[in-house]
């Protein structure tokens, strides 16, 4: 069975500091892996989807990369802003699954 | 354009009753997913429809359980006897087809409460 884990499960740090946030998963069969975030009282907003077959995709002062073999993926945020705070959810998607599999997500807060 | 809404945002119940939560895809999206979010973990999914047919049902945790889908647009998830151990956030994702290169866009969730 698919396991997603994700470290740190929280984190507080200053604005404008660089981060990141780690997810690693047990079975290298992905078909893809997502990075969402998710803001009190309100749904899931994707960030970025890297597909099993990339390497890292960008979006801003977002850098997601992927290593499938060791089953490891980071999140990279730059230059951290206030508006960042949220909590980060990392989740796979896995052969003969029509789901997705979450980790619990990292908190994230970042002070002004 | 319009998202994923769910109705109602928050529901709170007695033990034993009976729920049910209805979920809006976005207009033209074939694919519906629920999932359900106990406090401080990560969605867990329950169950996918393809069209009008759930195509996957494994998620769902017992038989008090059930989801339909008659037109393949709006979605009602159907809890029957709820038990305190139901209590949750309950979230419908949907996308324009399924598929490793789709991304699924969520609702911003019903918080079911049972008392």
């Amino acid at each position: 069975k698919q396991e997603v884990t994700q470290i740190p499960a929280a984190l507080s740090v200053p604005e404008g500091e660089n981060l990141v946030l780690n997810c690693s998963f047990t079975d290298s069969a992905i078909y893809n892996l997502q990075w969402f975030r998710q803001d009190p009282g309100k749904g899931l907003t994707s960030l970025l989807l890297i597909q099993s077959s990339q390497r890292e995709q960008t979006s801003g002062r977002l850098n997601a990369s992927l290593d499938k073999s060791s089953g490891r993926s980071t999140l990279y945020i730059a230059a951290s802003q206030p508006g960042d705070s949220a909590t980060y959810l990392c989740a796979v998607k896995v052969g003969g699954a029509d789901g997705l599999t979450f980790g619990k997500g990292t908190h994230l807060i970042i002070q002004p | 354009g319009a998202g994923v809404s769910q109705t109602p945002s928050n529901k709170v119940t007695e033990k034993g009753k009976y729920v049910e939560l209805r979920c809006d895809p976005i207009s033209g999206h074939t694919a519906l997913y629920w999932y359900r979010q106990s406090l401080g973990q990560g969605p867990e999914f329950l169950i996918y429809f393809q069209g009008t047919g759930a195509a996957d049902d494994s998620g769902l945790p017992n038989d008090r359980f059930f989801a339909v889908r008659p037109e393949g647009s709006v979605s009602t998830l159907k809890i029957q006897r709820t038990e305190r151990g139901d209590s949750a956030v309950y979230l419908c994702a949907s996308s324009l087809l399924a598929g490793e290169f789709v991304t699924q866009y969520f609702g911003p969730g019903t918080r079911l409460t049972v008392l």
